[in-house]
């Protein structure tokens, strides 16, 4: 089966420094993975994928990515967090079966001022 | 233009009611989804059409019934729901239809359609 983890239910880091929201997956197959952010009563917003190439992906608003295939995994960083970073994150995979996007549970950052 | 519009953000309604959610976007894009979200969970993906045709249909409930008009617009109707369908809706959109590099890119979300009800 096909499916995102995220360990997390919730990060608090304070502000000013690095932050990681971790992301392990299970596919058949390469991986396509995506990382997606939702700040309350909004929709959520595409923050960055990794198709192929560089292990390592930047993305919107100062966030980047780390692809590991030996661990399966596709942590979220940045170097300094913002209380504006506090959010809702979701890991997903491309379901190979379907060619849709499945999420990850999500994780709540909260950057404390 | 880059958006995806929902109408209504909020939508209260009976059990006997019949009602509709409107999602429109207009950057050409070919595949078109609905997501239901209930509160701190991810969305679950309800329906998608790709180039005007349903490809999938997650084993929702005939109570909602979807629709695609045209390649800009997505409906879904509502009829005789139950409290346990009060959540958010999502519309998103992808540049390519499934299997055509649909999900190589990423998905545009609206902001939801928050539904009650009672």
């Amino acid at each position: 089966a096909q499916s995102v983890a995220q360990p997390e239910d919730q990060v608090n880091v304070a502000e000013g420094n690095p932050l990681t929201v971790k992301c392990t997956y299970s596919v058949s197959g390469n991986p396509y993975l995506f990382w997606y952010v939702q700040y309350p009563n909004r929709g959520l917003q595409f923050l960055l994928k990794y198709i192929t190439g560089d292990n390592l992906v930047k993305g919107s608003y100062g966030f980047e990515a780390e692809f590991n295939k030996s661990q399966t995994s596709f942590h979220l960083k940045k170097p300094s967090a913002l209380v504006s970073d506090s959010a809702l994150y979701f890991c997903a995979v491309r379901d190979t079966r379907d060619d849709t996007i499945i999420f990850g549970k999500g994780t709540r950052l909260h950057i404390l001022p | 233009d880059t958006e995806v519009t929902q109408t209504p953000k909020h939508l209260v309604m009976g059990m006997t009611n019949k009602k509709s959610l409107k999602c429109e976007q207009h950057m050409g894009h070919r595949a078109m989804y609905w997501y239901k979200q209930k509160a701190k969970k991810p969305p679950e993906l309800m329906f998608v059409y790709s180039y005007e045709k349903l490809s999938i249909n997650e084993s929702v409930p005939s109570r909602f019934s979807p629709e695609c008009p045209n390649s800009s617009l997505l409906n879904l109707h509502l009829h005789a729901l139950q409290p346990e369908d009060s959540a958010l809706y999502l519309c998103a959109s992808s540049q390519d239809g499934l299997f055509s590099g649909g999900s190589t890119g990423e998905l545009f979300f609206g902001e939801g359609s928050r539904l009650t009800v009672l």
